[in-house]
């Protein structure tokens, strides 16, 4: 089993929806979190990064992050043609290795 | 634009022979990692130097190899290529261990 799991997807919703992404993990010793944007053929581009339990909101993005269930969440409000694109969940513990998750699809249909 | 630059872009080879590819990290970052993403194994870390030296190692081949020079940027040499070691490459780098990490381009390696 993967220390991160993630729906590969791909998740389609209608232009200005809320998109809704999450990711589960298995390792407690994981702290920090972050979601990643990639499109197609290109370096995945950091969106939101958070420590430890808690929401946070920036812009159209919410991450979320329940240490107790492990599991965490991204949320896109009024969601664009552009943000389509996949997802990437990565998280870390007091070390530096990364570790992400397969990654999510998602397709904003204008 | 990350900051983070790799060369080439794009590079084709055959079977059993080496390359090099290359990453400038952002201006004032002193950690770089290597990543291999391909289609069925998704995102996996490489190995990570700071300031010159070896910090961890993850899921890489002895095949591969990787080098921090001086001026902080990185190497990755991979040798006796196979078909299976086609895939994007990425860089990534921070200011220091467990600050952020931003990627660079990729670099897109096709073994025929």
């Amino acid at each position: 089993q993967k220390e991160v799991e993630q729906d590969p997807g791909p998740l389609s919703v209608p232009e200005g929806a809320i998109v809704s992404l999450n990711c589960t993990y298995s390792n407690s010793a994981f702290q920090y979190f972050m979601w990643y944007r990639q499109y197609s053929r290109k370096g995945p581009e950091l969106l939101m990064y958070t420590y430890s339990s808690g929401n946070k909101e920036d812009g159209r993005f919410t991450a979320q992050v329940d240490k107790s269930s492990k599991y965490i969440s991204l949320f896109i409000r009024d969601s664009q043609p552009s943000d389509s694109a996949t997802y990437l969940c990565a998280m870390r513990a007091a070390g530096n290795k990364l570790t992400f998750g397969g990654g999510t699809r998602v397709l904003v249909k204008p | 634009d990350s900051g983070v630059t790799q060369t080439p872009k794009h590079l084709i080879t055959a079977t059993g022979q080496r390359v090099t590819l290359r990453c400038s990290p952002r201006s004032g970052d002193l950690s770089v990692y290597w990543y291999q993403q391909s289609l069925d194994q998704g995102l996996q870390f490489l190995i990570q130097y700071y300031n010159g030296e070896e910090r961890a190692k993850g899921n890489i081949l002895e095949r591969f190899s990787a080098q921090q020079f001086p001026d902080l940027h990185s190497e990755l040499n991979l040798s006796s290529l196979e078909l299976g070691d086609s895939a994007l490459y990425f860089c990534a780098s921070s200011v220091s261990p467990s600050e952020t990490q931003y990627f660079g381009p990729g670099t897109r390696l096709l073994v025929l």
